[in-house]
């Protein structure tokens, strides 16, 4: 059974400044992927980034980057000059094997202070 | 081009009585899904369907039924609501291809009584 795990509750960062939000993950699937999806307080859920448990790099998009660590099975998604708009939920999540189901972890609730 | 939509987007029930969450999909998507979020938690699978025919239970389905109704349409159903079904339901979709996410519709709030 795949397991996605989520240890910060809740983070606060100063605008403008890095923030990491950590992600660890658990599973037996040779292959995999890893994904981050954004929920403001409106409700939906927005799409970030994206690694495949074979990709040789870090991905990247835009302000987001994943920074895997594939024998640590961590994969943290780290958002630069962070701003106010960035408050929100950030879940952590990962496909299985035939790349058809998510498992989600418990998220994480990101505070952007002025 | 709507992505994916849900019916009613709020619901308030009383114990024991049925409704039926609808969801649609415009983007030819083969894979659906359902998703509950409780309160402060992460989404989990209620059911899925991997393709137009076919309903698979995901770690929650106790208590929900699914139809797929067509390739655009797959609806939840609960028969006897309980209050310990109260949540943020997510509809949602995708082709499934590696790396490709899933689309989620805006959600249904359900409150039962």
């Amino acid at each position: 059974a795949q397991k996605i795990t989520q240890t910060q509750p809740g983070m606060f960062v100063q605008e403008k400044e890095a923030v990491t939000l950590d992600c660890t993950y658990d599973t037996s699937d040779p292959s995999y992927g890893l994904f981050w999806y954004k929920q403001p307080s409106s409700g939906e859920m927005i799409f970030l980034i994206y690694q495949g448990s074979y990709d040789q790099q870090n991905a990247t998009e835009g302000r987001y980057s994943l920074n895997f660590q594939k024998a640590r099975k961590s994969a943290n998604l780290v958002i630069s000059a962070s701003q106010l708009g960035d408050s929100a939920m950030y879940f952590c999540a990962m496909d299985n094997n035939a790349g058809n189901m998510l498992t989600f972890g418990g998220g994480t609730r990101l505070m952007v202070k002025p | 081009n709507a992505g994916v939509t849900q019916t009613p987007k709020f619901q308030v029930l009383k114990t024991g009585q049925s409704m039926t969450l609808q969801c649609a999909q415009d983007m030819n998507h083969n894979s659906m899904y359902w998703y509950r979020q409780d309160p402060g938690m992460g989404l989990r699978l209620i059911y899925y369907s991997a393709s137009e025919g076919t309903t698979d239970k995901g770690e929650v389905p106790n208590g929900y039924n699914v139809s797929r109704l067509n390739k655009r349409e797959f609806s939840l159903r609960l028969e006897s609501a309980a209050p310990s079904q109260t949540s943020v339901y997510f509809c949602a979709s995708t082709r499934p291809l590696r790396g490709e996410t899933q689309y989620f519709g805006p959600g249904t709030r359900l409150l039962v009584l």
